[in-house]
């Protein structure tokens, strides 16, 4: 069975500045795809960044970046210049690309973040 | 485009009723998947339904089922529900459930069991 750890339960970060979140992993698969989600005090879970397990280049998406490494199983994130509106948990999230794992995300147990001004 | 709806969004029920949940998918979208949200044991996948049909199931009990319709809107139904079962039910659906597709969620069901 997949897992997925977070293993800050809380982070906090000022306005302007650079925060990591850590994810790590463990499956026995090769193929796999990697997200983070974003849940704010709204609940609505919002998908921030995926990346393929078969892609060497790690995913950014304008603020938003990872650094994937696969041997490690390690799949962090990095938000730059912290907006007070990235307040929220995060989830990582694994799912498998085979046939048995439709439709199911494998969620960590999140990462509250709070932007302070 | 319209996005994931739930409904209702809060529901209050007592131990031992039955509670009927619903999603409505983005438009053309075919899979929908419900997860369970608690404090507790975090978001844990229930199960995914494909063109009327359930591909993938969670380890949860018998007491939790679903079903989706040609429209593929798709209900979960929870029976003899169990204090325990108080969380935020939350649906996502995506064009057709596989690993490149990106899952759209809804804004969840919040249910309390008294």
């Amino acid at each position: 069975a997949q897992t997925v750890t977070q293993s800050q339960p809380e982070m906090s970060v000022q306005e302007a500045e650079t925060v990591t979140l850590s994810c790590t992993y463990d499956t026995s698969e090769n193929n796999y795809y990697l997200f983070w989600y974003k849940q704010p005090p709204s609940r609505q879970m919002i998908l921030v960044i995926r990346q393929e397990a078969y892609k060497q280049q790690n995913a950014t998406e304008n603020r938003f970046s990872v650094n994937f490494q696969k041997a490690a199983k390690s799949f962090s994130l990095k938000i730059s210049d912290s907006q007070l509106g990235d307040t929220a948990m995060y989830f990582c999230a694994f799912m498998n690309s085979g046939g048995t794992s439709y439709g199911k995300l494998t969620f960590g147990q999140g990462t509250i973040l709070t932007v302070h001004p | 485009k319209a996005g994931v709806t739930q409904t209702p969004r809060y529901l209050i029920k007592t131990r031992g009723q039955q509670v009927t949940l619903s999603c409505s998918p983005i438009s053309g979208h075919r899979s929908v998947s419900w997860y369970q949200q608690t404090p507790g044991q975090g978001l844990q996948f229930l199960f995914e339904y494909f063109s009327e049909t359930q591909r993938n199931k969670g380890n949860f009990p018998g007491r939790f089922s679903g079903r989706q319709f040609s429209n593929s809107r798709s209900e979960m139904n929870v029976s003899t529900l169990e204090l325990g079962d108080s969380a935020l039910y939350l649906c996502a659906s995506s064009r057709a459930g596989g690993v490149v597709d990106t899952q759209y969620f809804g804004p969840g069901t919040r249910l309390t069991v008294l």
